[in-house]
């Protein structure tokens, strides 16, 4: 069966300080992908989404960028963090054009 | 672009009362419409979602949505609720676009009173 492993659960930042979020599938290939961050009191925004191995969409022009060095493997990085990055950031995995998101547990990021 | 709105940041229903959460989406072809559900500190859960055919769906735990191309809605409903079902729940309409990109509603917040 497939699963999403998202990591860490928890990070506490100062600003100015880099980012790497990691976010692996297992069990399947060629997933789509996505980054989505929920600010507190609000919904889901999509970030990132992908495709394919090296293959990026931006949503929303912001002080992150995201890759994808593996076929099962999203990464969420910044150089420098502001705070406006604190929030709640989910990966998502779907198979071809027409189906569900599967989420993984998700990364609770605060920027002091 | 599609876009969604749910006009309820939050609603309180007791417990073994019907629910109804709004959803109202904006698309230029057929959408994909789904329902998901976030319990607090953790991912979504799909509830629901609708493709093509009956407008009428069903779900898990219960849970049934409409579709509605005249008032472009896709609103959840519950006949009974229980204090379980507290938690967020947000509405989604997809568009197959280079890998089927997903925008989500700003979510519901639900809670069941006693």
């Amino acid at each position: 069966s497939q699963t999403i492993h998202q990591w860490p659960a928890t990070l506490v930042q100062p600003v100015g300080s880099p980012l790497s979020l990691e976010c692996t599938v297992e069990g399947t290939s060629n997933p789509n992908l996505y980054w989505y961050r929920q600010a507190a009191g609000r919904g889901l925004q999509l970030l990132f989404y992908s495709v394919g191995i090296g293959q990026i969409s931006s949503e929303v022009p912001q002080n992150l960028s995201a890759s994808r060095p593996q076929d099962r493997q999203f990464i969420l990085s910044s150089k420098k963090l502001l705070l406006s990055d604190s929030g709640f950031y989910l990966c998502a995995w779907s198979l071809g054009t027409v189906e569900k998101l599967f989420f993984g547990s998700g990364t609770q990021l605060s920027v002091l | 672009a599609q876009s969604v709105t749910q006009p309820d940041i939050h609603i309180t229903v007791s417990e073994g009362a019907s629910l109804e959460l709004r959803c109202n989406y904006s698309y230029g072809a057929t959408p994909y419409l789904f329902w998901y559900v976030q319990s607090p500190g953790q991912g979504l859960q799909l509830l629901l979602k609708y493709f093509s055919g009956d407008t009428l769906v069903q779900g898990i735990k219960g849970f049934e949505a409409e579709f509605k191309r005249s008032q472009s809605s896709f609103n959840l409903r519950k006949p009974s609720v229980h204090w379980s079902d507290a938690a967020e729940y947000f509405c989604a309409v997809g568009a197959p676009s280079g890998g089927f990109k997903t925008i989500f509603g700003a979510g519901t917040r639900l809670f069941v009173k006693a």
